[in-house]
């Protein structure tokens, strides 16, 4: 079982940029979104399909589809460029998994 | 406010043990559940394992049995303990806050990693 993420996305600033995150299990299991910049730790931006941390920028959303979760970026900014990762699990709801990591690169 | 560090031996030679401390500040490790993430150069995100409050463990499949996640309550740390190490160990680990009321769980705080080298 494995999440599939697209390696990159690339969009101007002020844009909207989107990178989704498919998976099988994703129906039934929440999915969560870290932010990860150079030399950084993981930092998580979405929880529970749609959910904002504090002091997470109000411009990060998630949404959900079937198979597929979206992390969207509105008004994208310099600072937004980075990895990101999703973060789910199988069937069990156990065993953590990991999607593949999109880049992000603000042109 | 939450923190975490990790520390361990940089260094290993393969087939040895790697064992790496966590130690927790801002809250205690009774209080919550603790997980270990690792990344390997240029890669991905991978989930190493969870440690429960209740001391119930759970860990990547591909790492079979050879990994042990623990905690010492009195220094307020968490272990990890990977045995038979190859290169292909090698990476930056990260012990993480795991946020256990949901399912699956995932990891709100997390420390800074260390990196690990497996090399002859």
């Amino acid at each position: 079982y494995e999440l599939t993420q697209p390696p990159s996305v690339s969009v101007s600033p002020g844009q909207t940029a989107r990178v989704t995150c498919s998976g099988d299990a994703l129906p039934r299991q929440y999915a969560y979104w870290y932010q990860q910049k150079p030399g950084q730790a993981p930092l998580l931006v979405i929880y529970k399909d749609s959910e904002r941390p504090s002091g997470i920028p109000e411009r990060f959303s998630g949404s959900t589809s079937g198979t597929t979760v979206t992390l969207t970026i509105s008004g994208v900014q310099a600072e937004d460029e980075a990895d990101y990762y999703c973060q789910s699990a199988d069937s069990s709801g156990i065993f953590v998994l990991f999607g593949g990591g999109t880049k992000l690169t603000v042109l | 406010q939450v923190r975490l560090q990790e520390s361990g031996p940089g260094l290993l030679r393969p087939s040895e043990t790697l064992s790496l401390t966590c130690t927790v500040s801002g809250t205690s490790v009774r209080s919550y559940s603790w997980g270990w993430i690792r990344q390997s150069p240029g890669k991905k995100l991978e989930w190493i394992g969870y440690i429960y409050y209740t001391e119930t463990t759970h860990s990547n499949p591909s790492l079979n049995s050879r990994v042990s996640i623990s905690v010492d309550t009195l220094k307020n740390q968490i272990s990890l303990q990977l045995t038979s190490v190859t290169a292909g160990d090698t990476a930056v680990y990260y012990c993480a806050r795991v946020e256990a009321g949901a399912t699956p769980v995932y990891f709100d705080f997390w420390g800074q990693g260390t990196l690990v080298t497996v090399s002859s």
